[in-house]
This record gives structure tokens, sequence and C-alpha cells, in this order.
């Protein structure tokens, strides 16, 4: 398998367009999540999900945040309209059921609000 | 809810020392335990885990980490750090919840730098 992919792997936009972050799990794996990095915040999660469903979308910041997952090996984390301040890499990550067996990151995406 | 601490943002060793680095955690059953390196414009690699038996764990890369539940802490060591060890270390705690995978909280990181 060739891991956790995500695209485009920079993105650099002007505030106030629609940014569409994408990932694709590793396969067979039933978990996915969505981390934003940032130097003030650090590693946070955004949401997650559990066999396509949204399970905790607590950790997205506004309603201009939204993610989904059509299929098992789809997701897309979409920001409209985007605001500098939401320059941060955002990583996927997915995990299997068995919790003895950890989280796969992908290389994350850097976005670059300006 | 669970929280990880990494109380050394930056930590500086010479190539060749012994490197460790600390992780606290607070979490209210028995924890599964991460350490991540990410190296500079690159995802985060698992380094080890712990979720039961042998308190020490070896991981790749020559790391080690030894879990103390008496203290709550998950520290990783190396006894020879390499140039190439210069990356940001993660600690990072599994969901409590058993139905959310391995949902992580991490610590804030520290950014290990290797003098030649």
């Amino acid at each position: 398998d060739a891991g956790v992919i995500q695209s485009p792997r920079h993105e650099v936009t002007e505030m106030g367009q629609e940014v569409t972050l994408r990932c694709k799990p590793i396969s067979g794996h039933d978990y996915l999540f969505w981390y934003r990095q940032t130097m003030m915040r650090g590693l946070e999660l955004l949401i997650y999900f559990n066999n396509n469903v949204p399970i905790d979308d607590s950790g997205m910041p506004e309603d201009r945040f939204s993610a989904k997952m059509p299929n098992a090996s789809f997701s897309t984390l979409k920001i409209q309209p985007s605001e500098p301040r939401d320059s941060a890499v955002y990583f996927c990550a997915s995990s299997p059921v068995v919790r003895t067996t950890e989280a796969f990151f992908g290389q994350g995406t850097r976005l670059t609000v300006v | 809810a669970q929280s990880v601490t990494q109380p050394d943002i930056h930590i500086t060793v010479s190539e060749g020392a012994s490197l460790e680095l600390r992780c606290n955690y607070s979490y209210g059953a028995t924890p599964y335990l991460f350490w991540y390196v990410q190296s500079p414009g690159q995802g985060l690699q698992l380094l080890l885990k712990y979720f039961s038996g042998d308190t020490l764990v070896q991981g790749i890369k020559g790391f080690e980490a030894e879990f103390k539940r008496s203290q709550s802490s998950f520290n990783l060591r190396k006894p020879s750090v390499h140039w190439s060890d210069a990356a940001e270390y993660f600690c990072a705690v599994g969901a409590e919840e058993g139905n959310a995978g391995n949902m992580l909280t991490f610590g804030g990181g520290t950014r290990l730098m290797v003098k030649p």
C-alpha cells in the first residue's frame, strides 16, 4: 500500500477563496482523521470519521470548515471562504479498528492564505 | 479529558551523546502511548508505541521509551544521537473511548537539534 495520500502538497490561495484538501486513506482502514498543525496550537484534531461517517467534529474551528467522506477511499476538507489565519499544515491520518495498530499519517498539505 | 505535556520545547545535544525527551500524560485508564517523529517538511512517522506488557518498548532508529505509570510518564531515550535524528518529536496518547480508533492527543512537541 502507498500509505495515506494527500493532495495537494502545497496550496497558496487568496483570502476569500475556497480551498479543498484531499485525502486517500490506507485501504481497509476504518478510521480517518484530519489534523491541523500550527506554531501556536501545535497538532490538533479537527474531525474524524468511522466507516465514512463523521463521529466528532468538535475540533472544526468554524462553519467555514467542512469535511466529507463520500466513500471509504476518499475524504475532503474544505474551507470556504479561506482566511489568512487558516494558514497551516493539514494532515490526514487513517487507522484500522484494532487499536494496537497505530494511525498512519499522510505527508500533509501546507496551506498558505494570502 | 486526556492531555499530553512535553516540557522541553527545544533540546540541543552533541552527536554521540545520549538523549532523553520527556513526556507526561493525563489519562483515566491504561493509556495507549506513542512517539512520532517529524522531519522538516514531512509527515509524522511512528517511532514506537506502548499498549500493555513490558514497560520498556523498543522502536525504530535505536529509540526506546519507558512507561512509568506512577509518574504518568513515557520518556523517549536514545543512547547515542546521530545528526540525522535532528527533527521534531511528538508524544501522543490514544483516545480513552474504545470506539474512537486511534484518535490522538498530541503534546506540543520537542525540537531536537544535534551539534556536530
